[in-house]
C-alpha cells in the first residue's frame, strides 16, 4: 500500500510540449513538497503546500505550476518544457512539524 | 552557498566503517535527518536526532550531533556491498505555517569489494 506515489515514474517529451506529475498521499498528512533533483544530484525544494494552500514558492520559472486539488494531491504542471527541465521530480507529504517526510519513487522527466 | 553541507564523494572497504559528515547552519533546527537514495530509487529514511541529544545508535548506523559546531555525521559499521547509495543529510526548518526540509548534496557511498 504506497504511502506516497507518483505517475509517471518516466516521461520523455519533446521541447515545448505541456506535461503534467501527478502526486498522491494516503498518509493524511497536511503539508506536501515538490522536489526536484538534478544531474548532479542536488535536491532542491519547488514547492509547498498545507493544507491546500501554497507556503513555499521558490525560485521556479512560472512555467512550473502546482495545483492542489485536495490535501491528498499535489499535481505539477509544467508548460512549454526546456531542455534544462529534465530532472527527476520527487513529491513527498509530511505530517506534523518536526516529523519525517515520506518521498515518492520520483518521475524522470527528460525533455528532448 | 548551500544550508547543509556534505562531501560529494565516499570509498571505502566492505567490512570497514564509513563516516559520512554533514554541517548546516540553522540552529533553530530541532530534527536533522539522514535519507538513503539507491539507484533509480526515491529517498528512505535511515534515521533521525533530535537536538537535545549528541548521539543515537541503531544497530549499525550511529548519529553524532555537535550542536555547537552544526556537525552532524552518520557512522556506518561494518560496511556492506547492498550500502552503496546517496546519503543525505537533511535539517528542518521553519517556513510559515509549514515546515520544509532542506537537503545537502547528498554524499555518493562506493563500497569497494
Amino acid at each position: 500500500d504506497t504511502a506516497v506515489s507518483q505517475t509517471p515514474k518516466y516521461l520523455v517529451t519533446q521541447m515545448g510540449n505541456d506535461k503534467s506529475i501527478k502526486c498522491e498521499q494516503n498518509l493524511g498528512h497536511d503539508t506536501m513538497y515538490w522536489y526536484k533533483q538534478d544531474s548532479k544530484k542536488f535536491l532542491k525544494i519547488m514547492f509547498s503546500y498545507n493544507n491546500k494552500e501554497l507556503i513555499i514558492n521558490e525560485t521556479v520559472p512560472n512555467r512550473f505550476s502546482p495545483k492542489s486539488p485536495d490535501k491528498a494531491h499535489l499535481n505539477l504542471h509544467i508548460n512549454s518544457l526546456e531542455l534544462g527541465d529534465s530532472a527527476v521530480y520527487f513529491c513527498a507529504s509530511k505530517g506534523g512539524a518536526n516529523t519525517e517526510a515520506f518521498f515518492g519513487q520520483g518521475t524522470r522527466l527528460t525533455v528532448v | 552557498g548551500e544550508d547543509v553541507e556534505q562531501s560529494l564523494f565516499l570509498s571505502v572497504r566492505e567490512g570497514d566503517s564509513s563516516v559520512i559528515n554533514c554541517t548546516y547552519t540553522d540552529s533553530s533546527s530541532t530534527y536533522l535527518y539522514w535519507y538513503k537514495q539507491e539507484p533509480g530509487a526515491g529517498l528512505q529514511l535511515l534515521t533521525y536526532i533530535f537536538s537535545n541529544m549528541d548521539m543515537k545508535q541503531d544497530q549499525r548506523l550511529t548519529v553524532l550531533l555537535n550542536k555547537k559546531d552544526k556537525h552532524l555525521s552518520l557512522r556506518i559499521a561494518d560496511t556492506q556491498t547492498g550500502d552503496s547509495a546517496i546519503y543525505f543529510c537533511a535539517e528542518s526548518l521553519s517556513s510559515g505555517s509549514a515546515r520544509q526540509l532542506t537537503f545537502g548534496s547528498g554524499t555518493q557511498l562506493t563500497v569497494l569489494p
